[in-house]
């Protein structure tokens, strides 16, 4: 298993500028998750999605939408970029049972905007 | 809401010494929490795990931590440290239920180990 799976592991936006952050896991996880880490902030939580066509809104959400189609993949897009989205994003995954709880994270994207 | 502080920004230990990481949380109902390590550059590494049962968990790379309810803590420690173990660590808790999900982190915890 290739677990959770990033791309692109860097880039680099102009403001204003749209992207699509790739998200994948072959786990079968029901639930699926987008952090931001900023330096002396920690993780943040952007959205979540809880099944396939199912997703909401976590802390952070504003300047981001995702969707969720399928159960392997779980994009995050940015509409219109700006420098305040400068950041390293993770994607996480973890099963449905309540008795494990264990997110396994992706490897992060690093991204700039300037 | 629920919330996670970690009140040490930075923590220099010698090699060899004891360690402990503090963690307190704010949250409504039986947390699960977490603790997360993180190198320079790197993604998350999971240490340690808390859901129920004994409140004394063990982790990876000898590292333990203590859930204690009366005092909203969970607290992580090791008895001796390696240089290997500088790097950032983070406590999370869990939202479960609800039709809520995700990861509440605090904001870290620098480990710098002196020779």
């Amino acid at each position: 298993n290739a677990g959770v799976t990033q791309t692109p592991k860097f880039q680099v936006l102009k403001t204003g500028q749209s992207m699509t952050l790739q998200c994948a896991q072959d786990m079968n996880h029901e639930y699926m998750s987008w952090y931001r880490q900023d330096p002396g902030m920690g993780l943040r939580l952007i959205h979540y999605s809880v099944g396939a066509g199912i997703t909401d809104q976590g802390e952070v959400p504003n300047g981001y939408n995702v969707s969720r189609s399928t159960t392997e993949d779980f994009p995050l897009r940015l509409l219109s970029a700006a420098p305040s989205q400068t950041s390293v994003y993770f994607c996480a995954s973890r099963s449905g049972g309540q008795e494990t709880y264990e997110q396994y994270f992706g490897p992060g994207t690093r991204l700039t905007v300037t | 809401a629920q919330s996670v502080t970690q009140p040490d920004i930075h923590i220099t230990v010698s090699e060899g010494a004891s360690l402990e990481l503090r963690c307190n949380y704010s949250y409504g109902a039986t947390p699960y929490l977490f603790w997360y390590v993180q190198s320079p550059g790197q993604g998350l590494q999971l240490l340690l795990k808390y859901f129920s049962g004994d409140t004394l968990v063990q982790g990876i790379k000898g590292f333990e931590a203590e859930f204690k309810r009366s005092q909203s803590s969970f607290n992580l420690r090791k008895p001796s440290v390696h240089w290997s173990d500088a790097a950032e660590y983070f406590c999370a808790v869990g939202l479960s239920g609800g039709g809520a999900d995700g990861l509440t982190f605090g904001k870290g915890t620098h480990l710098i180990i002196q020779p």
